[in-house]
């Protein structure tokens, strides 16, 4: 069946510092993917997504690309900020399988000022 | 102007007791869904409803049984609560069963 695979966390970094988190899937036909973010106490927001190979998702300065190739969909941010600690989760959405979305186990971010 | 609103925020109750957890979304949208999130943040999909119709229904306990009055409210009734039931529940929306979906603020069930 369909998967995400996300890297463990925590990941601690330093305020401005670069930021990757990896995230690769496992799915039939063409999957979209999506970021989550969770904030502390909060529910799930939508971050990004891409609906097709090669698309790159972008908001508030982070990105990922679908690299059908690599069955990947990496976050990166270039200067992360305090602001950024949450808890992200990868996801996809299989229309072509049960309409379920699969999410990833969260990688959990802090970061310091 | 919340989106997706759910009630109560926190709750807390005693084994065996029977509880609900209403959720309304005010987007206007076909799908709604209940996922429970555990203590180590992972999430899992409990039960989906597409224009009041009942499409996911996954191996959750028969206890928990889903009840959908009209498109824009999803309720969660709870039988016979036990300790395992605690945890946090989110409730969901989207246009429709393909795109991005919207989760209401979640309520943290703890049983005594």
């Amino acid at each position: 069946g369909d998967s995400v695979t996300q890297m463990e966390g925590p990941v601690t970094l330093s305020e401005e510092a670069f930021l990757t988190i990896n995230c690769t899937y496992t799915a039939t036909g063409y999957p979209s993917l999506f970021w989550y973010v969770q904030y502390p106490g909060e529910g799930l927001q939508l971050l990004l997504k891409a609906t097709k190979a090669d698309d790159k998702g972008s908001n508030k300065g982070f990105e990922a690309t679908y690299r059908k190739e690599t069955t990947s969909f990496h976050l990166e941010k270039g200067s992360v900020q305090v602001s950024d600690s949450a808890v992200y989760f990868c996801a996809l959405l299989n229309p072509s399988g049960t309409y379920k979305y699969i999410f990833g186990t969260g990688t959990r971010l802090k970061v310091l000022a | 102007d919340t989106a997706v609103s759910q009630t109560p925020k926190y709750l807390v109750t005693q084994m065996g007791n029977d509880k609900s957890i209403k959720c309304e979304q005010n987007l206007g949208h076909d799908t709604m869904y209940w996922y429970k999130q555990d203590s180590k943040k992972f999430l899992k999909i409990m039960f989906s409803y597409n224009n009041k119709e009942l499409i996911i229904n996954e191996t959750v306990p028969n206890r928990f049984s889903p009840k959908s009055p009209d498109k824009a409210h999803l309720n969660l009734h709870i039988n016979s609560l036990e300790l395992g039931d605690s945890a946090v529940y989110f409730c969901a929306s989207s246009q429709d069963r393909v795109n991005e979906q919207f989760f209401g603020p979640g309520t943290r069930l703890t049983v005594l």
